[in-house]
């Protein structure tokens, strides 16, 4: 009953480093995101995914690509790391697109770019 | 993007007591909401979940309430306990769109 697991939990990036935050799901969901939680301000979506073989730009998609690498994986990467980049992500997933109760969050990937 | 508000950024209560969390949306068009609770170091869980053709729902000791007049969402937690200690957000979801705008969330301590 793992849910939604996200690797790593914590990572240290040099500015311009690029890295993959990875998450995969085991609940058979079809939908996935990406969501990114600064201190003082809701979650903001990056990139979702209705379904597999599908992806879409969310809120703040700029400095991130995503590959929904299967129905179970849903990947994203940072290209060329910024400091405006250092956040908690959380990647969730969802029975059907706009989520509600299907909404199933990870337990997040703190990251912190220097 | 919404703006999901909260009244208050910190909320403390005695533990037993009931606790009230409230909720500004700004988007009439939005016909769907839920309340998330985050421990600390985890991600959001669902609590509950309310649609725009709603006015009251009750879970157990949590009950959501929605007036559209004023575009206000709270979130009443029965007979407080050390366990719900957290930080809660609303969420909304417009009729139109692919995805929710979460609030900036409140912090509830309970103090024993």
């Amino acid at each position: 009953n793992a849910g939604v697991t996200q690797t790593p939990k914590f990572q240290v990036l040099k500015t311009g480093q690029s890295m993959t935050l990875q998450c995969a799901q085991d609940m058979n969901h079809n939908s996935m995101y990406w969501y990114r939680q600064d201190p003082g301000m809701g979650l903001r979506l990056i990139y979702y995914s209705a379904s597999e073989g599908t992806t879409d730009k969310g809120e703040v998609p700029n400095g991130y690509n995503v590959s929904r690498l299967n129905k179970r994986e849903f990947s994203l990467r940072l290209e060329s790391a910024a400091p405006s980049q250092t956040s908690v992500y959380f990647c969730a997933s969802s029975t059907i697109l706009q989520g509600g109760k299907g909404y199933t969050f990870g337990s997040g990937t703190r990251l912190t770019v220097v | 993007g919404e703006s999901v508000g909260l009244h208050l950024p910190t909320l403390s209560v005695q533990e037993g007591d009931n606790s009230i969390i409230n909720c500004a949306y700004s988007n009439s068009a939005s016909d769907y909401f839920i309340w998330y609770k985050q421990e600390s170091g985890k991600g959001p869980q669902f609590i509950i979940d309310i649609r725009s053709n709603m006015d009251k729902r009750q879970g157990q000791r949590v009950t959501v309430l929605l007036n559209k007049t004023v575009k206000h969402l709270s979130l009443q937690i029965a007979a407080t306990q050390p366990g719900d200690s957290a930080v809660y957000f609303c969420a909304e979801r417009l009729n139109t769109g692919n995805q929710f705008y979460f609030g900036t969330g409140t912090s509830l301590t309970v103090i024993p």
